[in-house]
């Protein structure tokens, strides 16, 4: 069975930073590709970000960019992602998911970022 | 590409058919995906590519369009379907719909 497990989530002041992690299991890790994705109240659901699934590449949405780092370890079956520099409006539940071609397959159950003073 | 999902809010009874809509501000070649999303969980991918049918979804679900226009069918609609329906295309980017909430009469 496929089980994608967040964490990394809280409450953070503007300005600084947050690491998520998504610990995988149930799949082979290595074959495929990884991605964020958010939902907020304001927003809605957005991708965030992307990385094949060798870690070669990476992908971003435009508001992100320079900010937040994906990464993966494939040894150990986990997907990061590094969030700088964080704003309110980045205040979400973020989710992984195991990205298929160009939709996202299966995910995780979230986990909370709250950027406030 | 934005999406337009219509009705924002959608009430039907156990056994109805019920139809979502999710129209694109452009042409999405059929690069369209549904998810369902139940209170206090993840979205769960329903259909991909218009009408390819994820594995383990029930066969009441099924979609349907071209162009700009996309549906969501519910051929018999469960207790169980209670939930916030979105589109999601990947024809250019990737951008989510606004969301059908499904309530059950």
């Amino acid at each position: 069975e496929v089980q994608l497990v967040e964490s990394g989530g809280g409450l953070v002041q503007p300005g600084n930073s947050l690491k998520l992690s998504c610990a995988a299991s149930g799949f082979t890790f290595s074959d495929y590709a990884m991605a964020w994705v958010r939902q907020s109240p304001k927003k809605g659901l957005e991708w965030v970000a992307t990385i094949i699934y060798d870690g070669s590449s990476t992908y971003y949405r435009d508001s992100v960019k320079g900010r937040f780092t994906i990464s993966r370890d494939n040894a150990k079956s986990t997907l990061y992602l590094q969030m700088d520099s964080l704003r309110s409006e980045d205040t979400a539940t973020y989710y992984c998911a195991i990205q298929l071609r160009d939709w996202f397959a299966y995910w995780g159950q979230g986990t909370l970022v709250t950027v406030s003073s | 590409i934005q999406l337009t999902q219509s009705p924002s809010l959608l009430s039907a009874s156990v056994g109805d058919r019920v139809t979502l809509s999710c129209k694109g501000s452009q042409n999405i070649n059929n690069y369209l995906a549904w998810y369902q999303q139940k209170l206090g969980e993840a979205p769960k991918l329903l259909i991909y590519k218009t009408n390819s049918l994820q594995t383990g979804i029930p066969s009441r679900f099924s979609g349907s369009g071209s162009g700009t226009d996309y549906t969501l069918t519910i051929s018999s609609l469960h207790s169980e379907d209670l939930a916030t329906y979105y589109c999601y295309q990947y024809n250019n980017g990737y951008t989510f719909g606004s969301g059908t909430k499904l309530e059950i009469k």
